[in-house]
């Protein structure tokens, strides 16, 4: 168990539609990413958060948003839905914001998307 | 262009082999991971480098910066280390990197 809970853990819904997943990192860790894992781009870094500020932002969709709120959770919002996303969307945490921290990996979400 | 090549994509050992995956990698780094995904989907951190060696139990990796290179090595290898094994760089500008993966089947 790393400590990061992600839920819900299946999401099933239509295009077109808005989702909201959920992060909570293991405690004491101040730094949330979030990453998305689908079969054909295989991984990828969407955002990280660091004590409620944006610190690094990767390949995320104007369609998505994120934030990290006053108690450290964090939150991944997906709108106008297509099929392409279609993924496992994983959160990770660190203690701190920089370069060299190891990251505990929830165990994901998966959107499915009809 | 991938930023981040591993090799090789798919690897079958018997159990008690060593194993070798490599990866290479284009960009400037300001630290190398290596990730393990057991089928289930679930994602594990196993090292965090930016120079050197690291060894955790039977598991060993390196990095060497100039050659812009790592590899992940296996003593012993075993049937639970079957997984796929995934070697990520945070580049020196704060984006994440990743390569496709190595899927290691380990057989008794």
């Amino acid at each position: 168990d790393s400590g990061v809970t992600q839920t819900p853990k299946h999401l099933i819904t239509a295009t077109g539609q808005r989702v909201t997943l959920r992060c909570s990192p293991r405690s004491g860790d101040l730094s949330v990413y979030w990453y998305q894992q689908s079969l054909d781009q295989g991984l990828q870094f969407l955002i990280q958060y660091y004590n409620g500020e944006e610190r690094a932002k990767g390949n995320i969709l104007e369609r998505f948003s994120a934030q990290q709120f006053p108690d450290l959770h964090s939150e991944l919002n997906l709108s106008s839905l297509e099929l392409g996303d279609s993924a496992l969307y994983f959160c990770a945490s660190s203690v701190g914001g920089g370069p060299n921290q190891p990251q505990h990996f929830g165990d994901g979400t998966r959107l499915s998307i009809l | 262009k991938n930023e981040v090549e591993q090799s090789p994509q798919n690897l079958t050992a018997q159990e008690g082999e060593f194993i070798t995956i490599n990866c290479s990698y284009s960009v400037g780094i300001s630290a190398l991971h290596w990730l393990q995904q057991h089928p289930g989907g679930g994602i594990v951190s196993l090292f965090m480098l930016s120079s050197g060696k690291k060894k955790h139990g039977r598991l060993i990796a390196t990095i060497n910066i100039q050659e812009k290179h790592s590899s992940l090595h296996i003593t012993a290898s075993h049937p639970r280390d079957s997984a796929v094994y995934i070697c990520a760089v945070r580049g020196t500008g704060n984006q994440f990197y990743f390569g496709t993966g190595t899927s290691l089947t380990v057989i008794p």
